[in-house]
């Protein structure tokens, strides 16, 4: 099982829907969980962290966090072509005897015009 | 500057060459990871310093990578006798601790001919 497993898509989405994008960890010690947005031939950057079970809102972003089913989503609501990008999932816990951020491999997000 | 600062931006070499890529971290931070991304993939994690401590090096994918990091600040990552296949973007991510977010650097574009 990978660390830290998502949905490689692309997940396509007309624009104005709601895309929900989803991760999956394998450590229940987890602390820390991230989204990232990486736009084609840029660096990932940070848009959300959350540490507590529950929702977090942000603008249009909703991260919710669910420890005992060790998952994390990310919602855009009211999705914009801006919003194509990959999203990566990153997960602070212990790998390989290492307390340090592991990356999901991403989930490409296509929002249709 | 403010933010991860990584150099060069561009790297073309021959094959057989050796190459020294830098990361210059946010002030202060003590965790310092450097991944690798071929086109259209997702991060590889190749290592991993945190503080003083030992760094986990199990992403490194051969013997003729290795990276250091000098006095806790730069880091310089070092790949030997270079190959067609290390062709990719090298992406060095800094954060405050174990447990907090990391930021992206630009990325070395590598490009072995």
């Amino acid at each position: 099982q990978k660390e830290v497993e998502q949905n490689s898509g692309p997940l396509s989405v007309p624009e104005g829907a709601i895309a929900s994008l989803n991760c999956t960890y394998s450590d229940r010690g987890s602390q820390s969980f991230f989204w990232y947005r990486q736009y084609s031939g840029k660096s990932p950057e940070l848009i959300m962290f959350i540490y507590s079970n529950g929702d977090k809102e942000d603008g249009r972003f909703t991260a919710q966090l669910n420890k005992a089913s060790q998952y994390v989503s990310l919602l855009i609501r009211d999705s914009q072509p801006s919003d194509s990008a990959t999203y990566l999932c990153a997960v602070n816990g212990n790998s390989g005897g290492y307390q340090k951020v592991t990356f999901g491999t991403g989930t490409k997000l296509q929002v249709i015009p | 500057g403010a933010g991860v600062s990584q150099s060069p931006s561009n790297k073309v070499t021959e094959k057989g060459k050796d190459v020294e890529l830098r990361c210059d971290p946010i002030s202060g931070h003590t965790a310092l990871y450097w991944y690798r991304q071929s086109l259209g993939q997702g991060l590889e994690f190749l290592i991993y310093f945190q503080g003083n401590s030992a760094p986990d090096k199990s992403g490194l994918p051969s013997d003729r990578f290795s990276a250091e990091r000098t006095g806790g600040s730069v880091s310089t990552l070092t790949i030997q006798r270079t190959q067609q296949e290390d062709s990719a973007v090298y992406l060095c991510a800094t954060g405050w601790g174990m447990n907090t977010e990391a930021f992206f650097g630009q990325g070395t574009r590598l490009t072995v001919v």
